[in-house]
């Protein structure tokens, strides 16, 4: 079976500091990922997406980037954060064979930054 | 590009109720359309899903839903609430060769005992 883990499972950090968020899949060869974030009581948004190794694509960058280093891992960054960088931030997967594929996702991350 | 409205933000029912969580999606191609749902503090989970076929989809824990073309919408429906049904509820829909559905802004569900 598939598993999706998320790390950390929270952070509160200071304007201005980096930010690396997580996930891997398991059991899974070359999904597709994405990255949400969600703000509070919000609607999702996507960030980012991955089809392949080494290849992300942007949706909506919010001063954040992604990156996918090998085939189960997808990260998220920046090296500055803002106070609007608060939420929560999901990541998913699906199985990348075509039509109408169901996301599942990962417990998300709560980031809060003070 | 493809949209989902969700009208309603909340919705309260007494437990053994039914329900009915209203979704409206545009978009002019064939909608692939989801129902997620969302524990406190959890990731989204899928319910069900419709891509072709019959319009009324069965999911998961007792909920299906229609979709109607005329209408643009695919709302979720159970015949009987329980209290663990308690949480946010998102409507989604893709489309053909998009694999990240485009989500609406969730209803939360509260069930009163």
């Amino acid at each position: 079976a598939q598993t999706i883990h998320q790390w950390p499972v929270a952070e509160i950090k200071a304007v201005g500091s980096p930010l690396s968020l997580g996930c891997t899949i398991k059991g899974k060869s070359s999904p597709n990922l994405y990255w949400y974030w969600q703000a509070t009581g919000g609607t999702l948004q996507q960030l980012f997406y991955s089809i392949t190794v080494g290849q992300v694509e942007s949706v909506v960058q919010l001063n954040l980037s992604a990156s996918r280093p090998k085939d189960d891992q997808f990260i998220l960054s920046t090296e500055k954060l803002l106070l609007s960088h608060s939420g929560f931030y999901l990541c998913a997967w699906s199985p990348g064979t075509g039509i109408a594929e169901t996301l599942y996702f990962g417990s998300g991350t709560r980031l809060t930054v003070l | 590009a493809q949209s989902v409205t969700q009208p309603d933000a909340r919705v309260t029912v007494s437990e053994g109720a039914s329900l009915q969580l209203r979704c409206k999606y545009s978009y002019s191609g064939t909608p692939y359309l989801f129902w997620y749902v969302q524990y406190p503090r959890q990731g989204l989970q899928l319910l069900l899903k419709y891509y072709s076929g019959d319009p009324v989809v069965q999911g998961v824990n007792g909920f299906e839903a229609e979709f109607i073309k005329s209408n643009s919408s695919f709302h979720l429906r159970k015949a009987s609430v329980h209290w663990s049904d308690s949480a946010v509820y998102f409507c989604a829909v893709s489309a053909y060769n998009n694999n990240a559905p485009r989500f609406g802004a969730g209803t939360k569900l509260s069930v009163k005992p």
